[in-house]
């Protein structure tokens, strides 16, 4: 079974920084892309970012990129996200998404259980 | 950008089938591969999303067999042949063909009668 954990969320100022880490078990994590989803409280999924299996690719929504970095250490298992001049509206719950893999191209997301992120 | 649009709110008497829809701004078709890259995803309350259908009509492992996926081109349907109480929830759909970026419709929510 898929386990994704994710950690590092918390109350920032805006302006601010924070760095979210996912930890991935038992798959091939090296096999699969990526992604961050996040939900704004009482809305719905708008995907973040993602990331290639070996993490040469890197796309973002519009809405992040240049703020946020996604990142990976296939040797650790992790995934990560980097979130700087975060704003108001930044503000949610943040999951870490086992993506498509290179020999499972197929199958949908599996997600994390996710980690707060509050802007005020 | 590919918008997917979900009706808001169904409400189902238990016992009863339930049908939601999923309807793409755009196919959803690779013409390369022949596939369709169509999921959906139920959120329980104050639980994270799970993968209940994958690729239009794959059922994920443990999802039970009274939820099936259908469609195609640029509509979707999940039924549920018999409502259970423990799947109230929002279900979402999302489309993976514009690749990398995924886009989910805005959710439905099944509630109980």
């Amino acid at each position: 079974e898929v386990q994704l954990v994710e950690s590092g969320g918390g109350l920032v100022q805006p302006g601010g920084s924070l760095r979210l880490s996912c930890a991935a078990s038992p798959f091939t994590f090296n096999a699969y892309w990526m992604s961050w989803v996040r939900q704004a409280p009482g809305k719905g999924l708008e995907w973040v970012a993602n990331i290639k299996y070996d993490g040469s690719e890197e796309y973002y929504a519009d809405s992040v990129k240049g703020r946020f970095t996604i990142s990976r250490d296939n040797g650790k298992n992790s995934l990560y996200l980097e979130m700087n001049s975060l704003r108001v509206e930044d503000t949610a719950v943040y999951y870490c998404a086992r993506d498509t893999g290179y020999y499972d191209i197929l199958s949908g997301l599996y997600w994390g259980q996710g980690t707060l992120v509050t802007v005020s | 950008d590919i918008v997917m649009t979900q009706t808001p709110l169904l409400a189902v008497t238990p016992g009863e089938p339930a049908s939601i829809s999923c309807r793409s701004s755009r196919r959803l078709l690779v013409s390369v591969d022949g596939n369709t890259y169509l999921d959906w995803y139920l959120q329980k309350p104050g639980q994270s999303p799970q993968l209940l259908i994958y690729t239009v009509a794959f059922r994920a492992s443990g999802v039970p067999d009274r939820f099936t996926g259908s469609g195609s081109g640029t509509d979707f349907t999940l039924n549920i042949s018999r409502v259970e109480p423990e799947d109230i929830g929002v279900y979402y759909c999302m489309q993976r063909v514009a690749f990398p970026s995924r886009t989910f419709g805005q959710g439905t929510k099944l509630e109980i009668k």
